[in-house]
């Protein structure tokens, strides 16, 4: 079964810190990770994806699958960043699972002025 | 507003009640998914529907049902609700019916809160 484990539900730094949102997953396929964002008062959207090796809002996320890891790092957190994010798995196995994302419990993160 | 829309907003009912949760997808969108966030779980995938037909199932009661309609909007059952019920509703659309043409890409409403007392 995949599974998707965000380590810390609470995580806060002060702004000009680095900032590093864990993930790790589970899964006997090749994994499709994303991260996404919700704001205060704001829909969940889309933040980042795997695939693509962007940048978004000064965020890069690298999977390590010697690790199952995708963790997410911004080198400068600022106060803007502050929101919950969660990090989701896509499956590509066949079934009635196939296509449907797998949420992490998600991680709240504050940054401090 | 042509993104998802989702109603009702708030919704407060008592132990052994029935529910229903609408939800309206994306213009053009066909595929619509229902999670549910609670403080502990976190995002639970909950069920999918493509063009009006089941696509998909993951933690689903079988207290909770759901459907789509011809028009795509959809709506989410709830019965015999019980205190653990009480969560935060989420519908999402998608073009397609595996996230082919945008991967991954979700696109959430603001979700729908269920109060069980």
């Amino acid at each position: 079964a995949q599974r998707v484990t965000q380590p810390e539900k609470l995580l806060s730094v002060f702004k000009g810190a680095p900032v590093e949102l864990k993930c790790n997953y589970s899964y006997s396929g090749s994994p499709e990770l994303f991260w996404y964002v919700q704001y205060s008062r704001q829909r969940l959207q889309l933040l980042l994806r795997h695939i693509s090796r962007e940048s978004i809002k000064g965020f890069t996320a690298d999977l390590n699958k010697g690790e199952t890891s995708f963790h997410l790092k911004k080198p400068f957190a600022q106060e803007e960043d502050s929101a919950m994010y969660y990090c989701a798995l896509k499956s590509s196995a066949g079934g009635t699972s196939y296509g449907k994302l797998t949420f992490g419990q998600g991680t709240i993160l504050t940054v401090h002025p | 507003d042509s993104g998802v829309t989702q109603t009702p907003k708030h919704l407060i009912t008592a132990t052994g009640q029935r529910v229903t949760l609408r939800c309206s997808p994306r213009s053009g969108d066909l595929s619509v998914y229902w999670y549910q966030q609670s403080l502990d779980q976190g995002l639970q995938f909950l069920i999918q529907y493509y063009n009006g037909e089941e696509r998909a199932k993951g933690n689903i009661l079988e207290r909770f049902s759901a459907q789509q309609f011809p028009d795509l909007h959809s709506e989410l059952n709830l019965s015999s609700l019980e205190l653990g019920d009480s969560a935060l509703y989420f519908c999402a659309s998608s073009v397609g019916p595996e996230l082919g043409s945008a991967p991954g890409e979700l696109f959430f409403g603001e979700g729908s809160r269920l109060t069980v007392l």
